[in-house]
């Protein structure tokens, strides 16, 4: 069965720190995404990959980074969190061939305080 | 402007009955359209693929507007399951940038 995991279900960060957001597929797939989600705005990209060690900007990138190590693993950084961060993140996988088909992990909810 | 123009409901179905509902695109390039699914508090899920000719996959039925730019999906003989907000997804590219909708919520109801 198809798995994306992400490191939480609920974080809450103070302004200013440092967070890691991890996310684990087993499916072997080589596209790899990370959105966020709030309210009225709908799923927004900000980071995606196709490759490891490659990473390409969504939508959304400012205040972000990303890290692709492993093929299995796709890191999403926010190096000075501040409270318009403050959001549902989902991560997604698919296979280069069918790059639309994507699998979402159950999500992070993040709170910056 | 939002690249995908949803109405997000909610739009509350007796169970049995068809529920249709639209959503809208800017982008004229958009080469790939999607729905996808997304129970409550649960992570979206890919419902179908939306062809130029329009398709089926069971009770569900979506249709594609190039010249007017709008999708559609139609839920016929409607479950109790069928409850979530869709997702109308537009894509320009290979590369699996997808346009998210905001969703259409369904509330089917006994």
């Amino acid at each position: 069965d198809v798995k994306v995991t992400q490191s939480s279900r609920y974080l809450v960060k103070r302004t200013g720190e440092k967070v890691f957001l991890e996310c684990v597929q087993d499916m072997d797939h080589e596209n790899m995404f990370w959105y966020r989600q709030d309210p009225g705005l709908g799923l927004r990209l900000i980071y995606f990959s196709y490759d490891v060690k490659m990473k390409e900007k969504g939508d959304i990138p400012e205040g972000y980074s990303v890290s692709r190590e492993k093929k299995e693993r796709f890191s999403l950084i926010l190096e000075s969190a501040s409270t318009n961060q403050t959001s549902m993140y989902l991560c997604a996988s698919s296979p280069e061939d069918r790059a639309y088909e994507q699998y979402f992990g159950p999500g992070t909810r993040l709170t910056v305080t | 402007r939002k690249e995908v123009e949803q109405d997000p409901g909610p739009f509350n179905v007796p169970e049995g009955a068809t529920v249709a509902f639209n959503c809208t695109y800017s982008n004229s390039a958009s080469q790939s359209f999607f729905w996808y699914r997304q129970d409550c508090r649960k992570e979206p899920k890919l419902l179908m693929s939306v062809y130029s000719s329009g398709n089926e996959d069971g009770r569900f039925t979506a249709q594609l507007n190039r010249a007017s730019q709008y999708i559609s999906l139609l839920i016929r003989d409607s479950k109790l399951s069928d409850s979530a907000t869709y997702l109308c997804v537009v894509s320009a590219d290979s590369w699996g940038k997808l346009q998210f909708g905001a969703g259409t919520q369904v509330v089917v109801t006994p």
